[in-house]
């Protein structure tokens, strides 16, 4: 089983539509991130997590919202989803200064 | 200038040839540095993580650091087809527990030639 799990994989849906991204682990690290990466621009940070009680915006939080409701458990939303927001979106986790690991991914379309 | 630079490519080597890829980084106080292969459509996957100035080496993989003149580079020996993919140079500035910021590079495509 993957250590970094990520719902649905695949999404399509209709501009003005609530989405939900979900990821959970079992690498049992404490920290939690959400990134999308579009082509040519590589990866861009959206929100990140220390624990549980601890969110933070990274540098394009604006359309988007988490949720940390466990330590094993990370999920994005998208409360209004717009054509711009369709991306590959990746939950990393790390521990320490020690490097990031992904999970497979979501490949969101927004029509 | 970017935090962290990587020639977007590709880069082209032949099968068997030594494929060499940099990053250089603008924070002189990073601690941690991480490379990250990535196929089309894929999640970035770890290869090597180097701390401290030197070499470091797994498999056909090497790992050359200097903080002096603030690069990094990845070396592949023995490449095949199959490295073909884009790499992700990752920098986390300052060490430790107090910092969340892993900042990546935009990637460099390596295209093994058969």
């Amino acid at each position: 089983d993957a250590d970094v799990t990520q719902t649905p994989r695949n999404r399509i849906t209709k501009t003005g539509k609530r989405i939900m991204l979900e990821c959970s682990q079992t690498k049992g690290h404490d920290r939690m991130y959400w990134y999308r990466q579009d082509p040519g621009l590589g990866l861009r940070l959206i929100y990140y997590s220390f624990d549980v009680k601890d969110i933070n915006k990274g540098e394009i939080s604006d359309g988007y919202s988490v949720s940390r409701q466990a330590q094993a458990k990370f999920s994005l939303s998208l409360e209004s989803a717009i054509p711009n927001q369709t991306a590959l979106y990746f939950c990393a986790t790390s521990s320490g200064n020690q490097p990031q690991h992904f999970g497979d991914g979501t490949r969101l379309s927004i029509l | 200038q970017k935090e962290v630079e990587q020639n977007s490519g590709p880069l082209s080597v032949p099968e068997g040839a030594i494929a060499s890829l940099n990053c250089t980084y603008s924070d002189r106080g990073s601690q941690s540095f991480f490379w990250y292969r990535q196929y089309s459509g894929k999640s970035p996957e770890l290869i090597m993580s180097i701390y401290s100035n030197g070499d470091k080496e797994d498999g056909r993989f090497t790992a050359q650091l200097n903080k002096a003149s603030q690069y990094v580079s990845l070396l592949i020996r023995d490449s095949q087809p199959s490295d073909s993919a884009t790499y992700l140079c990752a920098v986390n500035p300052v060490g430790g527990s107090g910092t969340y910021k892993y900042i990546f590079g935009t990637g460099t495509r390596l295209k093994v030639l058969a």
